[in-house]
């Protein structure tokens, strides 16, 4: 499951602190949005979703924040661990009753004991 | 609950030849998703079934194909590989047409010589 070879772009946090990773969609009809976490030798792991009738949806540690007007998503991680650190996929999802997600390049996040 | 299965884990194939990969999805789940992920590309949308029926499918040539039975697992083929088919091809199952959530397997990584 590993992105080994991308050119991702990465986010290097220190242990604690928070995270904010972002995302730029394409589709303005896009209704679903959801973020993955991929780390090596894995399948993408389900972190949290939001529909396109809310701006904010938090989880455990974890908050989403989508901007319509922009097309623009992000992925806030609180008090990030050394177990976060991994590659970062934002998804839309552009056609309403079906499941063909459009996935976006990834972001790297590493996390510095 | 156990995750999504797939089978095998790693596969080599030579050009020419066609291979078939299985998924299983989460127990309850009747909708199931192929993906393809490759370092250049990224992840992309292959196909969808729900009900023994494909649903929906991306923008891959017709030597993809797929199929699910009526226990809802699937399979995937593809014909007259190419260097190109190289890629961790990944499944997902979400519980049914109204529910967006997906989750993953752990993929499949084929590698074509």
């Amino acid at each position: 499951g590993e992105s080994v070879g991308l050119h991702l772009p990465t986010l290097s946090v220190q242990e604690g602190d928070n995270s904010i990773i972002n995302c730029a969609y394409s589709n303005s009809a896009s209704d679903y949005f959801i973020w993955y976490k991929q780390e090596s030798g894995k399948g993408p792991q389900f972190i949290i979703d939001i529909r396109s009738n809310m701006d904010k949806r938090q989880g455990q540690r974890v908050t989403v924040l989508l901007n319509k007007t922009v097309k623009h998503l992000s992925l806030q991680i609180a008090a990030t661990q050394p177990g976060d650190s991994a590659v970062y996929f934002c998804a839309e999802n552009p056609y309403t009753g079906r499941r063909a997600l459009t996935f976006g390049s990834g972001t790297r996040l590493q996390v510095q004991p | 609950k156990a995750g999504v299965t797939q089978t095998p884990r790693y596969l080599i194939k030579t050009r020419g030849q066609q291979v078939t990969l299985s998924c299983s999805p989460i127990s309850g789940h009747r909708s199931v998703s192929w993906y393809q992920q490759t370092p250049g590309q990224g992840l992309q949308f292959l196909f969808e079934y729900f009900s023994e029926t494909q649903r929906n499918k991306g923008n891959f040539p017709g030597r993809f194909s797929g199929r699910q039975f009526s226990n809802s697992r699937s399979e995937m083929n593809v014909s007259t590989l190419e260097l190109g088919d190289s890629a961790l091809y990944l499944c997902a199952s979400s519980r049914d047409r109204a529910d967006y959530e997906q989750y993953f397997g752990p993929g499949t990584r084929l590698t074509v010589t």
